[in-house]
C-alpha cells in the first residue's frame, strides 16, 4: 500500500518567512510532484522531479523552489512567503511509466498572513 | 503546455440518476487521461483512466469515453449513490506531467 506523507496538515506563516514543506513516499517511486490546489482552478503543477537531484518546472514555479536529495523525499521551498501563496499544497509520487497512477499525500493547508 | 477544460463546475443529481462530466484538452500529443475523485477533506484518488489508443473503458458504475479527433473525454456515473458526492478532476498527461481540469463538484440528492 503506497504511502505518501506530508510534514504538516496545517501551517501558518508570516509574509517574508522562508517556508519548507516536506513530502516523503515509501514506495521507491522515481517521480515526485508538488501541486497547489485552489478553488475553481483545480490542481496546478509547481515542480516535479524524476530522479534524485533532478527537477523540472511545472506550470506555476514562480516564487517556489524544490530540493530532492534523497529518492524518498521531495521538499517545496517558499523563499519569501507571500499572501498569494496561501493555498492547499499536495505532494504526489509515481513510477516513471506514463500510464501509472499518481499517489497523493494528505495535503498541507498553508496560510500566509 | 496542455490546457484542460472541465464542465460543469457543479452538478446536482437525484440518487439513482446518471452524472456526466466532460473535459477537453488542447495538445493532441497527450496520451493518458485519468480521473481523480476527491472526497471532502481527503486526498485525490484515481478512479478510472483511459489510454489514447482506447475509445471507452468501464468499471462497474463508472465509464470513460475518449474522442481523440475532437480532443474530448467524458466520465459517466450511472445509478448514482450518496457516496459518489465528491469533487471529480479530469486530467491529461504529456511527458509524465498531469494537467488537471478545474474540477466538478457532484452532489447526489437522496
Amino acid at each position: 500500500d503506497v504511502k505518501v506523507t506530508q510534514s504538516s496538515r496545517y501551517l501558518v506563516k508570516r509574509t517574508g518567512e522562508k517556508v519548507f514543506l516536506e513530502c516523503v513516499q515509501d514506495m521507491d517511486h522515481e517521480n515526485m510532484f508538488w501541486y497547489r490546489q485552489d478553488p475553481g482552478l483545480g490542481l496546478r503543477l509547481i515542480y516535479f522531479s524524476y530522479d534524485v537531484k533532478m527537477k523540472e518546472k511545472g506550470d506555476i514555479p514562480e516564487g517556489y523552489s524544490v530540493s530532492r536529495e534523497k529518492k524518498e523525499r521531495f521538499s517545496l521551498i517558499l523563499e519569501s512567503a507571500s499572501t498569494n501563496q496561501t493555498s492547499m499544497y499536495l505532494c504526489a509520487s509515481s513510477t516513471p511509466d506514463t500510464y501509472n497512477e499518481q499517489f497523493f499525500g494528505p495535503g498541507t493547508r498553508l496560510t500566509v498572513l | 503546455g496542455e490546457n484542460v477544460e472541465q464542465h460543469p463546475s457543479t452538478l446536482s443529481v437525484q440518487e439513482g440518476d446518471s452524472a456526466v462530466i466532460k473535459c477537453t484538452y488542447s495538445d493532441s500529443a497527450s496520451n493518458y487521461f485519468p480521473w481523480y475523485k476527491q472526497e471532502l477533506g481527503k486526498r485525490p484518488q484515481l478512479i478510472i483512466d483511459i489510454r489514447s489508443n482506447v475509445g471507452e473503458k468501464k468499471d462497474q458504475r463508472i465509464a470513460v469515453t475518449l474522442n481523440k479527433t475532437a480532443k474530448h473525454f467524458s466520465l459517466h456515473i450511472t445509478e448514482t449513490q450518496p457516496e459518489d458526492s465528491a469533487v471529480y478532476f479530469c486530467a491529461a498527461t504529456l511527458d509524465y506531467k498531469l494537467s488537471f481540469g478545474a474540477g466538478t463538484t457532484v452532489t447526489v440528492r437522496a
